[in-house]
């Protein structure tokens, strides 16, 4: 079945940035929608971004001067890079993909502790 | 953006009783085309990423227990557990993908009382 790949825990400092990759294995790449979400400890969900089977790309506004996500059709990967890491970055960093028919996201990786000092 | 307000933040249900989650929309999310409302409902257990529970408002997503039930029309949405099981302990999302920026509400706790 369709696996999504994540990375292993990483520190980074202030200023610096994140890159993180989702690789997705078991299925199809076209079609779908790939989404970053994240998770500060202790509390709940924020969509970070998304990019469209059309490979068209949308950000949380309040991310969006300092986000980019993108696609690797032909290595079935997607990416998010976050510039200008400050300590509120600090969150578990999930991939998912968004259902080609409800927009869903019903498949997730299993996250990558980013943690910013 | 759309803003989801979920209620109550927390609830404690006894086993084998219901729970109920709601989930306020501050504007539709109902897409004419197909007159569905793109809004799902996700279980978060501890150290575990969310896993989808049910998409366009009450279709159970592969693998759900039919004791997972999703209802609602225009702004407000509900999730039931029409009978709680000790696995059912965890945190619960509702989530919006009809517009940009995806929101998600800020969870409501379950646990057994």
């Amino acid at each position: 079945q369709v696996q999504l790949h994540q990375g292993g825990a990483r520190l980074l400092k202030t200023s610096e940035t994140l890159s993180l990759t989702c690789g997705v294995s078991g299925g199809s790449f076209n079609n779908y929608y790939w989404s970053w979400v994240r998770q500060p400890p202790g509390k709940g969900l924020e969509w970070i971004g998304e990019v469209h089977p059309a490979g068209d790309s949308y950000y949380s506004p309040s991310l969006s001067s300092r986000v980019v996500i993108s696609r690797d059709t032909s290595e079935a990967q997607f990416s998010l890079t976050l510039h200008y890491l400050t300590a509120a970055d600090t969150a578990m960093y999930f991939c998912t993909r968004g259902s080609d028919y409800s927009k869903a996201g019903d498949i997730w990786g299993q996250g990558t502790m980013v943690t910013v000092s | 953006d759309v803003v989801l307000t979920q209620s109550p933040a927390s609830l404690a249900v006894s086993l084998g009783e219901r729970a109920t989650i709601h989930c306020k929309s501050s504007q539709s999310v109902l897409f004419t085309g197909n007159n569905e409302n793109y809004l799902a409902w996700y279980q978060q257990k501890p150290g575990q990423p969310p896993k989808l529970l049910i998409y366009w408002t009450s279709n159970r997503a592969s693998g759900v227990p039919d004791r997972f039930s999703g209802s609602g029309s225009g702004t407000d949405f509900t999730l039931t557990i029409s009978s709680l099981q000790a696995e059912d302990v965890a945190v619960y999302y509702c989530h919006q993908c009809y517009n940009h920026p995806r929101t998600f509400g800020q969870g409501t706790r379950v646990e057994i009382k």
